[in-house]
C-alpha cells in the first residue's frame, strides 16, 4: 500500500498562478482532508470531504476550491495564487465511522512557494 | 469551541533525559486526543491516541501519554530521549459529533531537540 500520496512534491508559482494539488489515497478511506502548515500555527483545515460527493469548508477555506475526484481521490485548486499562500499542504484521510475516534493519514506534503 | 494549547514551542533535553511535552484541551464533549510526531521534511505520523478505553495510552517509540479530566490535559512522555525523537509533535482533538466528527484541530507543535 502506499497510503496517501501527493504530487507535486514541490511547486514555485508567480502571483495570479493557478495550479491544482493532487491527492490519492488506497486505503478504501471514505474522508479526505487538505490542510496548510506554517511555522508556529500548526495545521489548520482548509477543505474536507466526509464522504465521496460531499465538501465542506474548514478553518482557512477563502481562495482555495476542492473537488472530491472519486473515492480515491481529493484535489485542490488555487485560482489565483497569492503570497499569502506559500506553504507546506497536507492531504489525509480516514476510515468511515460515526466516532471520532479513527485517526487520520497524512500524506508527505506539497511545499509551494507563491513569489 | 474546541481549541489545544501546546505549552512550549519549543523544548531541549539531553540524551537519556525525561521527555515532556504538554497538551491542554477545550471540548465540550468527551474528546478524542491524539499525539503525532512530524519528522524534517516528512507528513506527520500517528504516536498515540486516546479513545476512552484507557487514561495511560502508550505508542510506538517508547511514547506515552495519560489523560487527566480534572486538568484537561494529554501530556506526552518519553523516559529516555534519544538522539532520533528529535522532530516536531502535534497534539490534536476530535469531538467525534455532528457533521464535522473526525475533524481534528492541531495545537500549534513544540519541537523537540535532543542534545548529546
Amino acid at each position: 500500500n502506499a497510503g496517501v500520496t501527493q504530487t507535486p512534491k514541490f511547486q514555485v508559482l508567480k502571483t495570479g498562478q493557478s495550479m491544482t494539488l493532487q491527492c490519492a489515497q488506497d486505503m478504501n478511506h471514505n474522508s479526505m482532508y487538505w490542510y496548510r502548515q506554517d511555522p508556529g500555527m500548526g495545521l489548520r483545515l482548509i477543505y474536507y470531504s466526509a464522504s465521496e460527493g460531499t465538501t465542506d469548508k474548514g478553518e482557512v477555506p477563502n481562495g482555495y476550491n476542492v473537488s472530491r475526484l472519486n473515492k480515491r481521490e481529493f484535489s485542490l485548486r488555487l485560482e489565483s495564487a497569492a503570497p499569502s499562500q506559500t506553504s507546506v499542504y497536507f492531504c489525509a484521510s480516514r476510515t468511515a465511522g460515526t466516532s471520532g475516534l479513527n485517526e487520520q493519514f497524512f500524506g508527505p506534503g506539497t511545499r509551494l512557494t507563491v513569489l | 469551541a474546541q481549541s489545544v494549547t501546546q505549552l512550549g514551542s519549543h523544548v531541549s533535553v539531553s540524551e537519556g533525559a525525561l521527555v515532556l511535552l504538554r497538551c491542554n484541551y477545550s471540548s465540550s464533549v468527551p474528546p478524542y486526543l491524539f499525539w503525532y510526531v512530524q519528522y524534517p521534511n516528512q507528513g506527520l505520523q500517528l504516536l498515540l491516541k486516546y479513545t476512552s478505553a484507557a487514561t495511560l495510552v502508550k505508542g510506538i517509540n517508547g511514547f506515552e501519554a495519560e489523560f487527566k479530566k480534572s486538568e484537561t490535559s494529554f501530556h506526552l512522555t518519553k523516559p529516555s530521549a534519544h538522539m532520533s525523537d528529535a522532530a516536531e509533535y502535534f497534539c490534536a482533538v476530535s469531538d467525534g459529533y455532528g457533521g464535522s466528527q473526525g475533524n481534528l484541530i492541531f495545537g500549534k507543535g513544540t519541537k523537540l531537540s535532543v542534545k548529546p
